[in-house]
């Protein structure tokens, strides 16, 4: 059972549309994580929430945790094709524990 | 960039045969992990490194053996390679100094076995 569900799996718009993709779990994840991994590359991490209802932004790339921390959220503003990639989120039930990955979200950007 | 190098980065066997693959890290963290990447599946933990000689299983380890000589290598072994086995795998590592387990990845290894 994967504790992490992703949605869309799959989602292919055009430069300068706006997204937003969700990460979601029956389990309360004490921080997520947000990673993007680019073909042929490791994932490399964006940023990691942490309190319930936090919002974090990177550049156009905005990061929402859910008040009871069972849920996040990635919009993503003016997407271009550099955005492309797999999106993953990741969490540890618990301080400490392992982390449990998304199956991903694959965004295509294009030009 | 947490200098995370992977060797081979592609390999192609054949079923029956041992592979290893290697993960080094120059930042001395902790804890080092294997992953398997596979359509449809995610990211899954083979095994994990708290400390030298120090390893455990993650969810899909049968098959595989690991080892960690060093805190800046960690050695997966397959060792009698089967078709199940090809993948990607992705070595990770984590400081072990932050609550939210925050990891890093290498580039992976495209592993085909025939």
């Amino acid at each position: 059972t994967q504790l992490l569900e992703q949605s869309p799996q799959f989602l292919s718009i055009q430069e300068g549309e706006n997204l937003t993709v969700y990460c979601n779990s029956s389990s309360v994840f004490s921080s997520l994580q947000w990673y993007r991994q680019e073909p042929g590359e490791g994932p490399v991490l964006l940023v990691t929430v942490v309190t319930g209802g936090e919002v974090k932004k990177l550049k156009r790339l905005t990061f929402q945790f859910g008040d009871a921390r069972k849920d996040s959220s990635l919009h993503i503003t003016a997407a271009q094709p550099g955005d492309t990639g797999l999106y993953l989120c990741a969490g540890p039930e618990t301080s400490g524990s392992r982390l449990t990955f998304g199956e991903g979200t694959q965004l295509t950007v294009n030009p | 960039d947490a200098g995370i190098t992977q060797s081979p980065r592609h390999k192609v066997t054949e079923t029956g045969t041992p592979v290893t693959l290697r993960c080094h890290q120059t930042e001395n963290h902790r804890y080092m992990y294997w992953y398997r990447q596979d359509p449809g599946h995610g990211l899954r933990l083979i095994h994990y490194s708290y400390g030298v000689k120090d390893t455990d299983k993650g969810e899909v380890s049968d098959g595989y053996s690991v080892s960690r000589s060093k805190t800046e290598d960690f050695l997966l072994t397959l060792e009698s390679a089967t078709s199940s086995q090809t993948s990607v795998y992705f070595c990770a590592t984590e400081p072990g100094t932050s609550r939210n387990n925050e990891q890093f990845f290498g580039p992976g290894t495209r592993l085909t076995v025939l």
